[in-house]
Order: structure tokens, then sequence, then C-alpha cells
């Protein structure tokens, strides 16, 4: 399977505890972008990442979440201190370069805070 | 400014059906638009897209027709089939930055 990889699929967490997000992108592909979308909502846009840089953080809320795409391995999600509004379904989707091609999606992590 | 409006946001077709799902955009920067179709605990998959510099796009039963006088832009489901019901998302870029997603449409083909 060359497509999106993300996991865990679906991830619990208690509120203050910390929530990590982990997104493989197709092979060849260096751009990976990581969207929220709310129950029965449109995908907001949150970051976009090149390996080793963020390029456009916008989306981002200023506190609490970060991420990052190393050289080696998966782009990252991180939430800290998890709180009842960030129980959200996150998706990652990922492109060869930037310029407007397609972006491929993964199957996405749905978060729960209880 | 960054907005995509998306209309209907419920759509009922009959099987075979001509399915029609409108957007529009403010931004005039953007320069790329992508429709996505999204099934219930699937990502997102890309069903066609469509640049500013033509004015329609078909591929088998799906179409985009872009106004860029207007800012706006829909897609087509000819022969609509119940594989077909989803949600739909409409989404506008700027050199592979800014993308922006219209709220979806859920769309329903009668068998």
């Amino acid at each position: 399977n060359a497509g999106v990889m993300q996991n865990p699929r679906h991830l619990v967490r208690r509120r203050g505890q910390e929530a990590r997000l982990r997104c493989s992108p197709m092979k060849g592909h260096s751009h990976v972008y990581w969207y929220r979308q709310l129950p029965e909502e449109g995908l907001k846009f949150m970051v976009y990442l090149q390996k080793e840089n963020i390029i456009d953080e916008s989306g981002m809320p200023k506190e609490r979440f970060s991420a990052e795409f190393p050289k080696e391995g998966p782009s990252i999600l991180r939430i800290q201190q998890v709180v009842r509004g960030d129980s959200a379904a996150y998706f990652c989707a990922s492109s060869p370069t930037g310029d407007n091609q397609p972006q491929h999606f993964g199957d996405g992590t749905r978060l729960s805070i209880l | 400014q960054q907005q995509v409006k998306q209309s209907p946001q419920s759509l009922i077709v009959q099987k075979g059906g001509i399915s029609i799902i409108n957007c529009a955009y403010e931004n005039t920067a953007f320069d790329y638009f992508p429709w996505y179709q999204q099934f219930p605990g699937k990502g997102p998959a890309l069903l066609i897209a469509i640049r500013p510099d033509v004015s329609e796009k078909k591929e088998g039963r799906f179409t985009i027709s872009f106004n860029k006088s207007a800012k706006q832009f829909s897609l087509h489901i000819m022969d609509s089939q119940p594989g077909d019901s989803a949600t739909y998302f409409c989404a506008a870029s700027s050199h592979g930055q800014n993308f922006v997603f219209g709220p979806g449409t859920r769309l329903s083909v009668l068998p």
C-alpha cells in the first residue's frame, strides 16, 4: 500500500494529556499538510510542512499545537494538554511538490478527549 | 476573503440523474480548484481539479465548470449512481498554499 498512512486511527486521551499523531506520506512525496475536521464540517487547514521545514502554520492554534516533519521518519502533529474541544478527526495529506499538485489524503486519526 | 462557499448543504438525486454542486470564492489569487469525495470514516479522495485557464474539464461522469469572472465553479455528476452517495468538498488554493475547503455537500443518490 503506497498511500498516505496515518496512525493511530483512533486515539483516546484524558484532558491534560498529550496526543501524538503520525503521518507517513506517499513514497516520493516531500510535502505534508495537516487538517482538522469537526463532525459535519469541512476540513480546516492547520499546517504545511516540507522536510525539516514549516512552510505555513497560519492555521495552527498558537498554543499547545506543534508539528514537525523530520528528515527521517513520519510527520508528527503534537497536541499538548488536550482539552475537550480538541476532539476531531485529523487528516494528513501529501503531495510530491508544493505547487498545486494533487494532495493525497490518509484516512485520518479520530481523537477523542474524555 | 479566504472563504469558499458551497451549496447546497445536502442533495438528494434519483439514480441516473444529474447532481450539481456549486462553489464560490472571493480571493482572486486562487489558482487551483480541486474537488474531493469523502466516504464515512475515510479521508477525502481527489476527484477532479481545474485551473482558471480553462472553463470546463471532464473526467468520465464528472465535469467541473469554471466561471472566472463570476468567481464560481461547479461539479456536475452525470448519470448519478447510489455508489456516488458521499460528501463532496470543493477547495481552492494559491500556488500550492492556503488550501481552503468548502463546508461540504452530502449527496444521496436514491436507487
